[in-house]
């Protein structure tokens, strides 16, 4: 069981320059969601969606793009990228009946902006 | 605006030692709140969720334990082993939104 997949695993970007990131997971779970991890900041929202066709924001959205067309697929686009966008991105996923729902982190995405 | 807080930052014990790392955060009315660990330049395990409900989890030598009322969580881990150093991380789940502690960095030294 794959859980939770997300490519690439190192990017580096040019000011400017636009790219998305892939995240994945075979868990058929409702529920998937982008965060940043910055030190001293902990991990952050960024977009979040609770099925296929509905996405939204979570705490730092600007920036950053998301769309859901499968209940596998969860890609997030950065539009323009910026050097305050360097930062290690995480995928995650779970359930969402109910109140319980165990979330699963894919292994991370390493983002530098220059 | 629910804040996370964990406490120590970091913590370091001899091989053997129990510990208890400690979370707490300002919203009471959550959903769950769940314990991950993390190795550097990986992403996060689940080690224990406890739904807002329960009093406690445990799992092998992990105990989890949470008191809404007071804001507080607590990870407990029995016979501390070199193999247990990493950075923990508690987080409070309301909704849709999960937030994050900015986590314990444990060393586990043999």
């Amino acid at each position: 069981n794959a859980g939770v997949t997300q490519t690439p695993k190192f990017q580096v970007l040019k000011t400017g320059q636009s790219m998305t990131l892939q995240c994945a997971q075979d868990m058929n779970h409702e529920y998937m969601s982008w965060y940043r991890q910055d030190p001293g900041m902990g991990l952050r929202l960024i977009h979040y969606s609770v099925g296929a066709g509905i996405t939204d924001q979570g705490e730092v959205p600007n920036g950053y793009n998301v769309s859901r067309s499968t209940t596998e697929d969860f890609p997030l686009r950065l539009l323009s990228a910026a050097p305050s966008q360097t930062s290690v991105y995480f995928c995650a996923s779970r359930r969402t009946s109910g109140t319980y729902g165990e979330l699963f982190f894919g292994e991370g995405s390493r983002l530098t902006v220059l | 605006k629910q804040e996370v807080t964990q406490i120590p930052a970091a913590l370091s014990v001899p091989e053997g030692e129990n510990l208890v790392l400690n979370c707490s955060f300002t919203d009471s009315a959550i959903y769950n709140l769940q314990w991950f660990r993390q190795d550097p330049g990986k992403g996060l395990t689940s080690l224990l969720l406890i739904q807002s409900s329960q009093r406690e989890q445990t799992s092998g030598r992990l105990n989890a334990s949470l008191d809404k009322s007071s804001g507080r969580s607590t990870l407990y881990i029995a016979a501390s082993q070199p193999g247990d150093s990493a950075t923990y991380l508690c987080a409070a789940r309301a909704n849709n939104d999960m937030r994050f502690g900015a986590g314990t960095r444990l060393t586990v030294k043999p």
